[in-house]
């Protein structure tokens, strides 16, 4: 069974600091993809990335970045120099191999607030 | 840029009764499915559909329904509404095809309450 486990479920940070978002997931699949979504208050969600199982090189886009680490099973999530607009749910996903795409296995997500 | 639409955004039902939450997208995608979001759960797979005519189910189906009679409509149908039912759904769309695994294209959700 696919299982995406977000073991945070609230985290406060004050603005600026360096936050990390962990997400460890269980799958039988050999190909499978993982995804990072962002829910703001105003609730829509909001695609961040995507990895997919063959790829474990880490991936940085400004303030973000993503670390991958097939051995522990992890997608880790990190937020450099927090700012207030950072505050929001953020779910980590799991899809299986082939056309499976659409069927994500979420996890609970962690809520982030960032204070000024 | 409509995107993938949803309505109603809010709505309140009495235990019992049925209703029709719409979806549509106009991306073209074949692939769309239906999420409900539960505090402290994340976002449960309801139903999908991979074409126009093909319908399967997710995690969690009971007491739902759905239908696709075009590539752009995705209504899901609360038969006999309950209040373990009160959620907010969102519909979702992407594009098929051998390993392509784009992105999910939300849409921005809809409320419901049962009473």
């Amino acid at each position: 069974a696919q299982k995406v486990t977000q073991a945070q479920t609230e985290i406060s940070v004050v603005e600026k600091e360096d936050v990390t978002l962990d997400c460890v997931y269980e799958t039988r699949d050999t190909t499978y993809y993982l995804f990072w979504y962002k829910q703001p208050p105003s609730g829509e969600l909001v695609f961040l990335i995507r990895r997919n199982s063959f790829d474990e090189q880490n991936e940085i886009s400004g303030r973000y970045s993503w670390n991958f680490q097939k051995s522990t099973s992890s997608f880790n999530f990190t937020i450099t120099a927090s700012q207030v607009v950072d505050s929001a749910v953020y779910f980590c996903a799991l899809s299986g191999g082939y056309n499976q795409g659409g069927k994500l296995i979420f996890g609970q997500g962690t809520e982030l607030s960032v204070k000024p | 840029n409509a995107g993938v639409t949803q309505t109603p955004k809010f709505q309140v039902l009495k235990t019992g009764q049925s209703m029709t939450l719409q979806c549509a997208q106009d991306m073209n995608h074949e692939y769309m499915s239906w999420y409900r979001q539960d505090p402290g759960m994340g976002l449960r797979l309801i139903h999908y559909s991979v074409g126009a005519g093909i319908t399967d189910q997710g995690e969690v189906p009971n007491g739902y329904n759905v239908s696709r009679s075009t590539t752009e409509d995705f209504p899901l149908r609360l038969l006999s509404a309950a209040p373990s039912q009160t959620s907010v759904y969102f519909c979702a769309s992407k594009r098929t095809g051998g390993f392509s695994t784009g992105e999910l294209f939300f849409g921005e959700g809809s409320r419901l309450t049962v009473l």
